[in-house]
């Protein structure tokens, strides 16, 4: 059984910084493509980033464009969000999720909440 | 590329028939998911390539379309099903733009 568990979500000041982690278990972790996808709380749906297979790619929304990196460990089966110069916009629920091929997410966590506020 | 649904919001009863319509700004061939997502809880993979049953998801659930315009169809509406819907552009480069939601809710 697929499980993908985050954790490192909570309550930061503006311009504050968080690592987000996802560990993964139930497949071959290194081979597939993973994503964050975020919702803040009464909203929609808002992709975030995405990593390669073997982490040579990464890709990023516009919004956190420069002040977010993705990355992976395939040793740790784990998948991390580095966020930096948080916003109150970035307040959301993060969620990783594993990537089927075209960004089809097969399988999800439950999610780590993240709170800027001061 | 955006991506819009209608309706926001429907009342429906069980057994209806509900269809939900997700538009793109630009020609997107059939790279088209949607997902179901209930309150509190991640997001569901229903669909794939705009008509592609995700295993395990029950055959009530169908999808059409390409191009611009998609159509996620609920044949016989269920206690479960009541949820909000997404519809998502999948793509060889990553931009997995979401559509603003669907929600289904009871009559």
């Amino acid at each position: 059984e697929v499980q993908l568990l985050e954790s490192g979500g909570g309550l930061v000041q503006p311009g504050g910084s968080l690592r987000l982690s996802c560990a993964a278990s139930g497949f071959t972790f290194k081979k597939y493509a993973m994503s964050w996808v975020r919702q803040a709380p009464g909203k929609g749906l808002e992709w975030v980033s995405a990593v390669s297979v073997s982490g040579d790619s990464t890709y990023y929304a516009d919004s956190v464009r420069g002040r977010f990196t993705i990355s992976r460990d395939d040793s740790r089966n784990t998948l991390y969000l580095q966020l930096n110069s948080l916003r109150a916009a970035d307040s959301a629920v993060y969620y990783c999720a594993k990537d089927q091929g075209y960004g089809d997410f097969t399988d999800w966590g439950q999610g780590t909440l993240v709170t800027v506020s001061s | 590329i955006q991506l819009t649904q209608s309706p926001s919001s429907l009342s429906a009863s069980v057994g209806d028939r509900v269809t939900i319509t997700c538009r793109a700004s630009q020609g997107i061939s059939t790279y088209l998911a949607w997902y179901q997502q209930k309150p509190g809880k991640a997001p569901k993979l229903l669909i794939y390539d705009a008509s592609t049953l995700q295993s395990g998801v029950p055959s009530r659930f169908s999808g059409s379309g390409s191009g611009t315009d998609f159509t996620l169809t609920i044949s016989s509406l269920q206690p479960e099903d009541f949820a909000t819907y997404y519809c998502q552009h999948l793509n060889i480069y990553p931009r997995f733009t979401f559509g603003p939601g669907t929600k289904v809710d009871i009559k």
